[in-house]
């Protein structure tokens, strides 16, 4: 069946250093990338996203990629801060559904 | 603009009792889905309603049910509840299939 996996679980990185979260689809129909950061008692946030038809986007200290042909996709961000930390869930959607499929999450801290 | 709200934020349910929620939906959004968050199964699709009709339905018994009226808004309905339905229940709305998904900040149901 359809399967997002997340990795890694936990990712501890000092203020400043860069976090890379990756994550491998299993349907190759899915054409939408997004990620979520979600704190501590609130819901998921839409911080980037990423479109089939391209292989990169990014948005201040946040970047996106995306390799079709692996089924790989992953968060970057750079000149990690603080308040970066929370978990950080990958997704997948088909065309013609609103299904997501989510990754496990990655709980990111950011050491002061 | 306002974002997704969810009522309540909190429940406490006991066993073989049933519950239902609220999701309003962004202005103009006429998708609502419905995921199932707990930490051992992580965001798990329910359900997904455009123009009050559902397209999508994800792999839960028939005791989940949900319903969306005229003006987008929609609920959500658990019936003979039990203790692993505890989780924090997620709405998320969007203008349609191609378009971003936006979540609400959840409601916590406990069953004891």
């Amino acid at each position: 069946g359809e399967n997002v996996e997340q990795h890694p679980s936990t990712l501890s990185v000092q203020e400043g250093d860069s976090a890379v979260i990756k994550c491998t689809y299993s349907d190759s129909a899915s054409n939408y990338f997004p990620w979520y950061k979600q704190e501590l008692g609130k819901g998921p946030q839409l911080i980037i996203d990423i479109r089939s038809n391209v292989g990169e986007k990014k948005d201040q200290r946040i970047a996106v990629t995306l390799n079709k042909t692996a089924k790989h996709f992953s968060l970057h961000i750079t000149e990690t801060q603080p308040e970066d930390s929370a978990v950080y869930f990958c997704a997948a959607k088909s065309p013609g559904t609103y299904k997501y499929i989510f990754g496990t999450g990655t709980r990111l801290k950011v050491l002061a | 603009k306002a974002g997704v709200t969810q009522t309540p934020r909190y429940l406490i349910k006991t066993r073989g009792q049933q519950v239902t929620l609220s999701c309003s939906p962004i202005s103009g959004h006429r998708s609502v889905s419905w995921y199932q968050q707990t930490p051992g199964q992580g965001l798990q699709f329910l359900f997904e309603y455009f123009s009050e009709t559902q397209r999508n339905k994800g792999n839960f018994p028939g005791r989940f049910s949900g319903r969306q009226f005229s003006n987008s808004r929609s609920e959500m309905n658990v019936s003979t509840l039990e203790l692993g339905d505890s989780a924090l229940y997620l709405c998320a709305s969007s203008y349609g299939f191609e378009y971003e998904q936006y979540f609400g900040p959840g409601t916590r149901l406990t069953v004891t």
